[in-house]
C-alpha cells in the first residue's frame, strides 16, 4: 500500500502568517491527492481534492499544489479557527491511505 | 442539507459483534457510494470499507477483511457495518462518509461518528 508521510508533525504559527504543510507519497499518486481538516472534537472536512481543487465552500486562503510524490497544502494567512489537524489522503488505488497528520497550532 | 447520522456504537467484549448504522438524508442515497472510516483514540484516519451506490461492489481493508461486512438498504437510506470477532485494536470512532462522485475514494460529507470500544 502507498504510504503518505506528512511533515512537520506539528506547526506553530501566529495569525496572519503563512502555513506550508507537506505530504510525500511512497510512490506516484499522479494528482490523486486530497487534504482534510479535522478540528478538535469534529469529523474531518474535505478541503482540497485532486491536489489543487478546492472543495465546495472552502475559503480561498487554502490552496494545494504538487503531483507525483510531493504535495503541499498552503494556508496563505492563518486565522485562529484554522487550529486543526490536517491529513492528506490519496485515491490512486486501494487502499486509499491517509497520512498521520500535521497538527497546526495557532500562537 | 446532507446529513449522516451514525448509531450503534457501544462497549463490547473481545470476540463480540456489533452492527453500526448510518441514516442518510438530504440527497438521493442510492446514487452515491458510501464508506466507513475509523479513528482510534488520539490516532489518524483509516478507511475500513466502501460500497457502491447499488451495493453491488464492496471493498474492505485487510485489517477487517473476513470480520466486517458493509451493506446498505437503499429503501431505508441506511448504511450498515456488521462487525464480528471484534478485537481491542478495533476500538475507534467510526465515521460514515459519502464518496465524491466519480472519485472512488474522496469523502466530502461525514457524520459525527460513533464510538466502538472493545474491552473486557
Amino acid at each position: 500500500e502507498i504510504v503518505l508521510t506528512q511533515s512537520p508533525a506539528t506547526l506553530s504559527l501566529s495569525p496572519g502568517e503563512r502555513a506550508t504543510l507537506s505530504c510525500r507519497a511512497s510512490q506516484s499518486v499522479s494528482s490523486y491527492l486530497a487534504w482534510y481538516q479535522q478540528k478538535p472534537g469534529q469529523a474531518p472536512r474535505l478541503l482540497i481534492y485532486d491536489a489543487s481543487k478546492r472543495a465546495t465552500g472552502i475559503p480561498a486562503r487554502f490552496s494545494g499544489s504538487g503531483s507525483g510524490t510531493d504535495f503541499t497544502l498552503t494556508i496563505s494567512s492563518l486565522e485562529p479557527e484554522d487550529l486543526a489537524v490536517y491529513y492528506c489522503q490519496h485515491r490512486s488505488n486501494w487502499p486509499p491511505t491517509f497520512g498521520l497528520g500535521t497538527k497546526l497550532e495557532i500562537k | 442539507e446532507v446529513q449522516l447520522l451514525e448509531s450503534g456504537g457501544a462497549l463490547v467484549q473481545p470476540g463480540g459483534s456489533l452492527r453500526l448504522s448510518c441514516a442518510a438524508s438530504g440527497f438521493t442515497f442510492n446514487t452515491y457510494a458510501m464508506s466507513w472510516v475509523r479513528q482510534a483514540p488520539g490516532k489518524g484516519l483509516e478507511w475500513v470499507s466502501g460500497i457502491s451506490g447499488s451495493g453491488g461492489t464492496t471493498y474492505s481493508a485487510d485489517s477487517v477483511k473476513g470480520r466486517f461486512t458493509i451493506s446498505r438498504d437503499n429503501s431505508k437510506n441506511t448504511l450498515y457495518l456488521q462487525m464480528n470477532s471484534l478485537r481491542a485494536e478495533d476500538t475507534a470512532v467510526y465515521y460514515c462518509a459519502r464518496v465524491v462522485p466519480g472519485s472512488l475514494y474522496y469523502l466530502n460529507y461525514w457524520g459525527q461518528g460513533t464510538l466502538v470500544t472493545v474491552s473486557s
